[in-house]
C-alpha cells in the first residue's frame, strides 16, 4: 500500500539553528500539505501545494519558515532560525485533489521537532 | 471563520462499552465532515466521512451522521475494544480564498479503553 514518507522522524535542534524536513507524497498525488500539530491540539495547515505551486500559505510564518516543491513531487519545509515555540509535530499529507474537490488526504508519520 | 469543537478528553471506557465523542462545527457554507484517528507514534488515518446533510459515514464499527440542523457530527461505536485506544479528530473541509479545499481540525479527543 502506498504511503506518504517523511524524514527524519525525530529532530532535536538548538534555538537559532536551521532545520529541514522532507516529504515524499504518494505517487500521482497532485496536492501536498504541511501541517503543524502542537501537543494536545489538532493539526493546523501551514502550506498547501497544487503540483509545484503554493495555493495557500496564509498560516506560514514567512519570516522564518519556507517550503518548496520544485518538481511537483517531493517537498521540503525549512525553519531558520528555530525558536522554542516551534517544538511540535510536523505532518505532511497528500491527496489526488484537483482544485476544489475534497479528496481524502493521506498523512505521513510526521516529524517530531524539539527545540532546546 | 469556520471551526470545529470536540468534547475534551480523555475518555476512559471498559472494553465492550458504548462510545460517543461529540463534535460540533461552525461553517458558512456546506462543508464535508471527517473523523480521523491517530494511533501512538503514527500519522492521522481517515476513519469515516460524510459529504452532505443526513449522510452517515461508517467504518470498522464506527459511525457518524451529518446533522445540519444541530451542526453536529458525533462519533459512535457500539462496543469498543482495547485496540481502539487512540486520539480521534473531527474535521471539516473549508474552501480557501483561491478555491482549494483544506481541512480544519478539532483539538482531538483521547480515548483509552481498558480490558
Amino acid at each position: 500500500e502506498a504511503e506518504v514518507a517523511q524524514s527524519p522522524r525525530y529532530k532535536i535542534t538548538e534555538k537559532s539553528q536551521a532545520v529541514a524536513f522532507w516529504c515524499d507524497p504518494i505517487s500521482g498525488h497532485a496536492t501536498l500539505y504541511w501541517y503543524r500539530q502542537i501537543l494536545g491540539q489538532g493539526p493546523e495547515l501551514l502550506v498547501q501545494f497544487q503540483d509545484e505551486s503554493v495555493v495557500d500559505d496564509s498560516q506560514l510564518p514567512k519570516d522564518r519558515f519556507s517550503a518548496e516543491r520544485l518538481k511537483g513531487v517531493d517537498s521540503t519545509l525549512k525553519i531558520q532560525p528555530a525558536e522554542l515555540g516551534d517544538s511540535a509535530m510536523y505532518l505532511c499529507a497528500s491527496s489526488l485533489g484537483q482544485g476544489g474537490l475534497p479528496y481524502e488526504q493521506y498523512f505521513g508519520p510526521g516529524t517530531r521537532l524539539t527545540v532546546t | 471563520g469556520d471551526s470545529v469543537t470536540q468534547m475534551e478528553g480523555p475518555v476512559t471506557l471498559s472494553e465492550e462499552a458504548f462510545l460517543t465523542i461529540n463534535c460540533t462545527y461552525t461553517a458558512t457554507g456546506y462543508p464535508s465532515l471527517f473523523w480521523y484517528v491517530q494511533y501512538p507514534g503514527e500519522g492521522l488515518q481517515l476513519l469515516l466521512k460524510a459529504t452532505k446533510a443526513d449522510d452517515k459515514g461508517s467504518n470498522k464499527g464506527f459511525e457518524a451522521t451529518y446533522r445540519k440542523e444541530t451542526t453536529s457530527f458525533h462519533l459512535e461505536k457500539g462496543s469498543v475494544q482495547v485496540s481502539d485506544s487512540a486520539v480521534y479528530f473531527c474535521a471539516l473541509s473549508d474552501r480557501t480564498s483561491g478555491g482549494y479545499n483544506k481541512l480544519i481540525f478539532g483539538a482531538g479527543t483521547r480515548l483509552a479503553v481498558h480490558p
